[in-house]
């Protein structure tokens, strides 16, 4: 099944604690993404990369550091969370075609306390 | 700034009813996409849009592209209580920026 798969779905953590959250797709897509979710602020970008090891800053990028060593995989980094950085996060992935629509993964609700 | 603009906000329809969610852009993008997102879960694509004056129908949903491809609608005929969902509009331009989303509830 083509699907984008991010771990973990729930995760509560202490300030400053450095933390990874995963993300790996089957479909073999060039073009990888995470978004934050917030209430009133809606989806955000944070990063994006086109391909490996290309990567670049979304609209929201302070505090977040990514990498993309495969094409599969492109996972998101919190150096020192803070608690403004308690969201819901999705990893997105498409090809560079027109047209083609992307797949989410089904989230990471993250809580900073 | 909010570059894609929903309408409305919230929306709650008795089954059976029809509905439309407009989406207004302060730019053209590349492609138009609509995806629908249930609580805590990723959203799912509906539809992408690419050319202006575009219409595509997925069984009872319907998208427009306007000519000029900075607005969009979704309508929806006979909405079931299964359509419940955020709709969100999204405007690909190598980046997805996203509308604010409409909040759709359909009474059973």
């Amino acid at each position: 099944e083509a699907q984008v798969t991010q771990n973990p779905r729930y995760l509560i953590t202490v300030t400053g604690k450095k933390l990874t959250v995963t993300c790996s797709q089957n479909m073999n897509h060039e073009y990888m993404s995470w978004y934050r979710q917030d209430p009133g602020l809606g989806l955000r970008q944070i990063y994006y990369s086109m391909n490996v090891e290309v990567t670049d800053k979304g609209d929201v990028p302070e505090g977040y550091k990514v990498s993309r060593k495969e094409k599969r995989n492109f996972p998101l980094i919190l150096e020192s969370p803070s608690p403004n950085q308690t969201s819901l996060y999705f990893c997105a992935s498409t090809t560079l075609q027109e047209g083609i629509g992307y797949t989410f993964g089904s989230g990471t609700r993250l809580t900073v306390v | 700034t909010q570059l894609l603009e929903q309408s409305p906000q919230f929306l709650s329809i008795q089954e059976g009813e029809n509905l439309t969610v407009y989406c207004n852009s302060s730019s053209v993008f590349s492609s138009l996409q609509w995806y629908r997102q249930e609580p805590g879960e990723g959203p799912v694509l509906l539809v992408t849009v690419v050319t202006g004056g575009e219409v595509k129908k997925l069984k009872r949903l319907t998208f427009q592209f306007g000519d000029a491809r900075k607005d969009s609608s979704l309508h929806i005929t006979a909405a079931q209580p299964g359509d419940t969902g955020l709709y969100l509009c999204a405007g690909d331009d190598y980046k997805l920026s996203f509308g604010a989303g409409t909040t759709v509830t359909v009474r059973a």
